[in-house]
């Protein structure tokens, strides 16, 4: 198993398009986190899921931000009609369980950049 | 609302001295905490945790102290070496309560050699 992987690793876009990033988790880890992180803050919950099921989601993800976990696998995270306010490294984790005691499993991010 | 915070943004050691960074949090439903190292370019690593009914927990030069009353915990590095130059998370967690980690802003830490 290689970790968690995410896509792309870096994205550009103009305000007002629509981005979508991919994160492959480890295989057996069933939960899925999303976090965003921007300059010299730590990470910031935005939403997690149980197998496909989304269980909880941060005030911070407006109705611009949607994520899907299809058959409890890999996960989407999709930001519509960017704001410059929206660039930021976005983070994807995964655990077994809640992860609490063993922590969670990072990505390396995706970072974006609206212009 | 911050519920995790470390409130030094940077800690510089000699390389051999001991490194300790400082987390405190506010919510008392917490009862696991952990920190995470993380390099440029790359995602946050787990480092080592505790849970809140232990005060102290020890992984070769690692070491995490908890003060439940002080809602304060710390880790310590000794002895630093120049590897260990990297961004520190505190996290902390509710198991009761299911709920996801919060982490602090982070501190970075240089060892001079």
């Amino acid at each position: 198993d290689t970790g968690v992987s995410q896509d792309p690793r870096h994205k550009i876009t103009k305000r007002g398009q629509n981005v979508t990033f991919r994160c492959d988790p480890i295989s057996e880890h069933n939960r899925l986190y999303w976090y965003r992180q921007t300059l010299g803050q730590g990470p910031e919950f935005l939403t997690y899921f149980q197998n496909e099921a989304q269980l909880e989601k941060s005030r911070l993800l407006s109705d611009r931000f949607s994520a899907e976990r299809p058959k409890g696998s890999f996960s989407t995270l999709e930001i519509q009609r960017t704001e410059q306010g929206d660039s930021a490294m976005y983070l994807c984790a995964s655990s077994q369980g809640q992860g609490a005691y063993y922590g969670y499993t990072f990505g390396s991010g995706t970072r974006l950049t609206v212009v | 609302d911050q519920q995790v915070k470390q409130n030094s943004p940077s800690l510089s050691v000699q390389e051999g001295r001991i490194s300790i960074l400082n987390c405190d949090y506010t919510n008392s439903m917490f009862d696991y905490f952990l920190w995470y190292k993380k390099y440029p370019a790359e995602g946050p690593t787990f480092l080592i945790s505790i849970s809140s009914i232990k005060d102290k927990n020890e992984d070769g030069r690692f070491t995490v102290f908890l003060n439940k009353s002080a809602k304060h915990l710390s880790l310590h590095i000794v002895p630093s070496q120049p590897g260990d130059s990297a961004v520190y998370f505190c996290a902390a967690s509710a198991y009761q309560a299911n709920n996801d980690m919060r982490f602090g802003a982070g501190t970075r830490l240089t060892v001079k050699p």
